[in-house]
């Protein structure tokens, strides 16, 4: 399978603990973004990379979010001191760096934070 | 006002309807437009690009109206397997490509 991956695809933390997600784009696509995603609404952006980059970041934001792409290739989000209200689906998705820049989206990784 | 914004819906429509979304974007600096689809728990798939000329795919044709700042999404004979949740994307023009998301139009084909 040539699509975009993610791990875990569910994760079930207690508030106050430490959580990392992986991404694995699709492998020649150089542009690779973080979404979270809740019941009832659209993706809501988090941060994009070009290449290793890490070009725009969301002033929604927390400092207890931090996202790499240390090599250009697979991606990690971090989630620090997780609250109840981080609980959401977080979607990555890539594309090629052009004007169109059509997404291709991985299945999520659903987050539970009790 | 949302930077994009779509009516929830749900649309509830028969099997065979023609069905139709809008989506009505703020920022008219935005270059460019798609139409995902997501079903309950799953990714959002693209479903198409909407180009200036429009774009249209089989039962499904999406336009591009900039002087009313909207796109649509229209659907012809619609099928059971079409209920899903049409979320419309819109990314700005300026060297920031952030798309923006609307929250979604649920549609629901009944037989």
């Amino acid at each position: 399978d040539t699509g975009v991956s993610q791990d875990p695809r569910h994760k079930i933390t207690k508030r106050g603990q430490n959580v990392t997600f992986r991404c694995d784009p699709i492998s020649e696509h150089n542009r690779l973004y973080w979404y979270r995603q809740t019941l009832g609404q659209g993706p809501e952006f988090l941060t994009y990379f070009q290449n290793e980059a890490q070009l725009e970041k969301s002033r929604l934001l927390s400092d207890r979010f931090s996202a790499e792409r240390p090599k250009g290739s697979f991606s990690t989000l971090e989630i620090q001191r997780t609250e109840q209200g981080d609980s959401a689906m977080y979607l990555c998705a890539s594309s090629v760096a052009g004007v169109w820049n059509e997404q291709f989206f991985g299945p999520g990784t659903r987050l539970t934070v009790l | 006002r949302k930077e994009v914004e779509q009516d929830p819906g749900p649309f509830n429509v028969p099997e065979g309807a023609t069905v139709a979304f809008n989506c009505t974007y703020s920022n008219s600096a935005s270059q460019s437009f798609f139409w995902y689809r997501q079903d309950c728990r799953k990714e959002p798939k693209l479903l198409m690009s909407v180009y200036s000329s429009g774009n249209e795919d089989g039962r499904f044709t999406a336009q591009l109206n900039r002087a009313s700042q909207y796109i649509s999404l229209l659907i012809r004979d619609s099928k059971l397997s079409d209920s899903a949740t049409y979320l419309c994307v819109v990314t700005a023009s300026g060297g920031s490509y952030i798309p923006t998301f609307g929250r979604g139009t649920s549609l629901i084909v009944h037989p």
